[in-house]
């Protein structure tokens, strides 16, 4: 079974700083996309940042950015200057040409303190 | 804005009864997608339409049922509902390439008493 694990249930960062968000995955497959979506309280889906499983560098977005480690099925989301509006369930997420669905983790509630 | 767009907002309703959840994807999107999330969980994958024809299946229960219609729309059908079934219903929309990414709508929340 392919799946996605988010081992951090809960996490919590002090405003200004910076905070990592685990994730790790399973897939045989070699051409995939991983995704981070953010939902606040207002219970939307967000699209942070995406990563193709090809690319070595990892992708940035302001003040997210990945760290992806393909060999180990890794893909951690790295939140830089934690702001209060960041306080949210964070979602990692794949998508393989093979199982065209995005397969969820079971997320990581972040609050961040001011 | 997403652009999807997903209708009713909330709906309450009680055990044994049937509801429709629409959705409208965003312009251009073949593909839409149904999850349900219940109170703080991930979110679980019920079924993929794509262009009118069912193109993957999740956990969806045989009182559920889904279709495409030929305006791209999508309906969600639930069926002799159970307390258990009371969550939030996202649809999602995407292109049809992998690397896309998918589109939510804001959900909605049924509430079954």
């Amino acid at each position: 079974a392919q799946t996605v694990t988010q081992s951090q249930p809960e996490m919590s960062v002090q405003e200004a700083e910076t905070v990592t968000l685990s994730c790790t995955y399973d897939t045989s497959e070699s051409d995939y996309y991983l995704f981070w979506y953010k939902q606040p309280p207002s219970r939307q889906m967000i699209l942070v940042i995406r990563q193709e499983a090809y690319k070595q560098q990892n992708a940035t977005e302001n003040r997210f950015s990945v760290n992806f480690q393909k060999a180990a099925k890794s893909f951690s989301l790295k939140i830089s200057d934690s702001q209060l509006g960041d306080a949210a369930m964070y979602f990692c997420a794949y998508r393989t040409t093979t199982n065209n669905d995005m397969r969820f983790g079971a997320g990581t509630r972040l609050t961040v303190k001011p | 804005d997403s652009g999807v767009t997903q209708t009713p907002k909330h709906l309450i309703t009680a055990t044994g009864q049937r509801v429709t959840l629409r959705c409208s994807p965003r312009s251009g999107d073949l593909s839409v997608y149904w999850y349900q999330q219940s109170l703080d969980q991930g979110l679980q994958f019920l079924i993929q339409y794509y262009n009118g024809e069912e193109r993957a299946k999740g956990n969806i229960l045989e009182r559920f049922s889904a279709q495409q219609f030929p305006d791209l729309h999508s309906e969600l059908n639930l069926s002799s509902l159970e307390l258990g079934d009371s969550a939030l219903y996202f649809c999602a929309s995407s292109l049809s390439r992998v690397s896309s990414p998918l589109h939510f709508g804001n959900g909605t929340r049924l509430t079954v008493t």
